[in-house]
């Protein structure tokens, strides 16, 4: 029972280096989301696709870019990092983007920009 | 905004003892209300939820009621273990957009 799969768990980079966070998830569902994990700010939507074919902006996107690879894939892609990247980042799945539809969560990466 | 005030931690308590966390929420309407939880190393899970109002959500020992008098969804255990150690996170799903806020998390340790 996979779920929701993320890679990878941990990374270190310098200011101004890119990467693709990658999230994967094997339940069928519809709708997947980015978000990130701060110390006393609980979790923050960062972008999120209610469907395949389609992104919309959260909370906190600037610096940020997604991609809806296919229904099982979205990644998160950040071009330059800075150091207030630095955070815990979730990806999630649920089967609808619907008010009442549990959120399924991968386990994270840990992101540093140093 | 919609949004979800949560009590501070950390929370340190015996085996065995009871659990309160308070869970406030201010929104348009009546919004979804959830608890999740995070295990140490671990993602959320959703531990139980409320879609309307005077709604009792319970799970694992764990109940929340829907008051909206208070608006208010305050999740409680009789009797924690050591197991119950984790961050818990208040959330709601925003009539506007369907989208989950959540609290900043309260980290509970229980020790036997």
């Amino acid at each position: 029972n996979a779920g929701v799969t993320q890679t990878p768990k941990f990374q270190v980079l310098k200011t101004g280096q890119s990467m693709t966070l990658q999230c994967a998830q094997d339940m069928n569902h519809n709708s997947m989301y980015w978000y990130r994990q701060d110390p006393g700010m609980g979790l923050r939507l960062i972008y999120y696709s209610a469907s395949e074919g389609t992104t919309d902006k959260g909370e906190v996107p600037n610096g940020y870019n997604v991609s809806r690879l296919n229904k099982r894939e979205f990644s998160l892609r950040l071009e330059s990092a800075a150091p207030s990247q630095t955070s815990v980042y979730f990806c999630a799945s649920s089967e609808n983007h619907s008010m009442n539809t549990e959120a399924f969560f991968g386990q994270g990466t840990r992101l540093t920009v140093v | 905004g919609d949004s979800v005030t949560q009590m501070e931690g950390p929370v340190t308590l015996s085996e065995e003892a009871f659990l309160t966390i308070n869970c406030t929420y201010t929104a348009t309407g009546y919004p979804s209300l959830f608890w999740y939880v995070q295990y140490p190393g671990e993602g959320l899970q959703l531990l139980l939820k409320a879609t309307k109002a005077d709604d009792k959500g319970s799970n694992k020992g764990f109940e929340a009621t829907y008051r909206k008098e208070t608006t208010s969804f305050h999740l409680e255990k009789g009797s924690v273990q050591v197991s119950d150690s984790a961050v818990y996170f208040c959330a709601l799903s925003r009539l506007s957009d369907y989208k989950l806020s959540f609290g900043a998390g309260t980290t509970v340790t229980v020790r036997a």
